[in-house]
């Protein structure tokens, strides 16, 4: 069964806390990425992994990063998280390197709250 | 600014109604465009991907097109149900290969009614 695996779902941190946001997918995938999504928006792409120890800055890197040490296992860390890092991110894998027709397959999610 | 625009922003229609939703994009280039279903709560999942400079895809009720000269897309759904309740994301990537980046809209919000 293809899945990706986002643990956990709900999170509430305080500001200036750590934050692990762990993603597991069972395909083999060499790309993984980190998204977050708020109200309004698009997702927003933080980082991409093209495989292990091969991760590079998306759109809006500041404030968090990454860990690829398996190929089935990505984590996103946000050391000292902040208010407006409240939001629901999202994990995701394709396989291959490249992000063209192929399919993305999504985690469901981590609501994480920063008071 | 936003490259890519949905519309409309949420929609309701009754079980057994036929939808439109539109997608603008000013993505350069446009290498793909795929349409995700978003279950409240949930992740997304893919319907359909358009490659094409003039691209028709089907998935049981779901249909899409794509006309890149005009840079814009739709996603009928016929015959809703009420499962189809959701949010659609038009998603446009930028190439094909590990150097592009996605390019995510707003989402419409579909509401189906009995």
């Amino acid at each position: 069964d293809m899945k990706v695996t986002q643990m956990p779902r709900y999170l509430i941190k305080r500001m200036g806390e750590n934050v692990l946001l762990e993603c597991g997918q069972d395909m083999s995938h060499e790309t993984m990425y980190w998204y977050r999504q708020d109200p309004g928006l698009g997702l927003q792409l933080i980082y991409i992994s093209y495989d292990v120890d091969s991760n590079s800055e998306g759109d809006i890197p500041k404030g968090y990063r990454v860990s690829r040490k398996k190929r089935e296992h990505f984590s996103l860390i946000l050391d000292s998280a902040k208010t407006n890092q409240t939001s629901v991110y999202f994990c995701a894998s394709s396989p291959g390197t490249g992000i063209g027709a192929e399919t993305l397959y999504f985690g469901s999610g981590t609501r994480l709250t920063v008071l | 600014k936003t490259q890519v625009e949905q519309s409309p922003q949420s929609l309701v229609v009754r079980q057994g109604e036929n939808c439109v939703l539109q997608c603008n994009y000013s993505v350069t280039p446009d290498n793909h465009l795929r349409w995700f279903k978003q279950d409240t709560g949930k992740g997304l999942v893919s319907l359909t991907v358009l490659v094409d400079q003039k691209d028709k895809t089907s998935n049981g009720r779901y249909s899409a097109t794509l006309d890149k000269d005009a840079k814009h897309s739709t996603l009928h759904i016929t015959a809703t149900l009420l499962d189809d309740t959701a949010t659609y994301i038009c998603v446009v990537g930028d190439r094909g290969s590990a150097l592009g980046r996605l390019h995510f809209g707003a989402g419409t919000q579909l509401i189906v009614i009995p």
